[in-house]
């Protein structure tokens, strides 16, 4: 069985201001992938970033970071000097092995309201 | 197509009406999934396609929920005799996968999605 969970619900900050989306996993596979997808008001979401299971280092994209930890089973998402463009639901996922591969399970996302 | 294609991108349905979803991957991919997305929910997998073949439904609702991909390219999930607690946005993605039977770690691409509002 897998799970994800993003505990926060709603997180609102102002513009500039460093935020940070948790995201928790349960997998019993020693090989999976873990992903984050935006989606803005328009409803499409958009890919952000893939990490497979044996690489644990951390990832900087521009302002966008991720800290992946097996230890406690978390990729969270670190977004630095917060733009109002940065709005949107943000959704963690997994993909675990399994007979046909298409295994891909969405956390309950977190709403991130970035406010000028 | 450049990206994946929904229609239609809203649907008013009154309860008891059947309706069709219709999705466009991109083109040449292999892998086809739908999810249902409650209003402030996260995507919930109703069913995947590896080309023509539906190999996973388990997350259909009901018998009511029947999805389709009879060339392997566009895909229609259609929903007979509606229900108030099927409104929701039907999101559609797709991969590009490599060969069948393996399992495929690629990002999935989305559509804008068809919200189902059923009266």
């Amino acid at each position: 069985a897998q799970k994800v969970t993003q505990a926060q619900t709603e997180i609102s900050v102002v513009e500039k201001e460093d935020v940070t989306l948790d995201c928790v996993y349960e997998t019993r596979d020693t090989t999976y992938y873990l992903f984050w997808y935006k989606q803005p008001p328009s409803g499409e979401l958009v890919f952000l970033i893939r990490r497979n299971s044996f690489d644990e280092q951390n990832e900087i994209s521009g302002r966008y970071s991720w800290n992946f930890q097996k230890s406690t089973s978390s990729f969270n998402f670190t977004i630095t000097a917060s733009q109002v463009v940065d709005s949107a639901v943000y959704f963690c996922a997994l993909s675990e092995r399994d007979n046909y591969g298409q295994n891909f399970v969405f956390g309950p996302g977190t709403r991130l309201s970035v406010l000028p | 197509g450049a990206g994946v294609s929904q229609s239609p991108r809203y649907k008013v349905a009154k309860r008891g009406q059947d309706v069709a979803l219709r999705c466009d991957p991109i083109s040449g991919h292999v892998s086809l999934f739908w999810y249902q997305q409650a209003l402030g929910q996260g995507p919930e997998f109703l069913t995947y396609f590896q080309n023509e073949a539906q190999l996973d439904k388990s997350g259909l609702p009901s018998d009511r929920f029947f999805a389709e991909r009879p060339e392997g390219s566009v895909s229609t999930l259609k929903i007979q005799r509606t229900q108030q607690e099927d409104s929701a946005v039907y999101l559609c993605a797709s991969r590009g996968d490599a060969a069948s039977g393996r399992w495929n770690t690629g990002e999935l691409f989305f559509g804008e999605g068809s919200r189902l509002t059923v009266l």
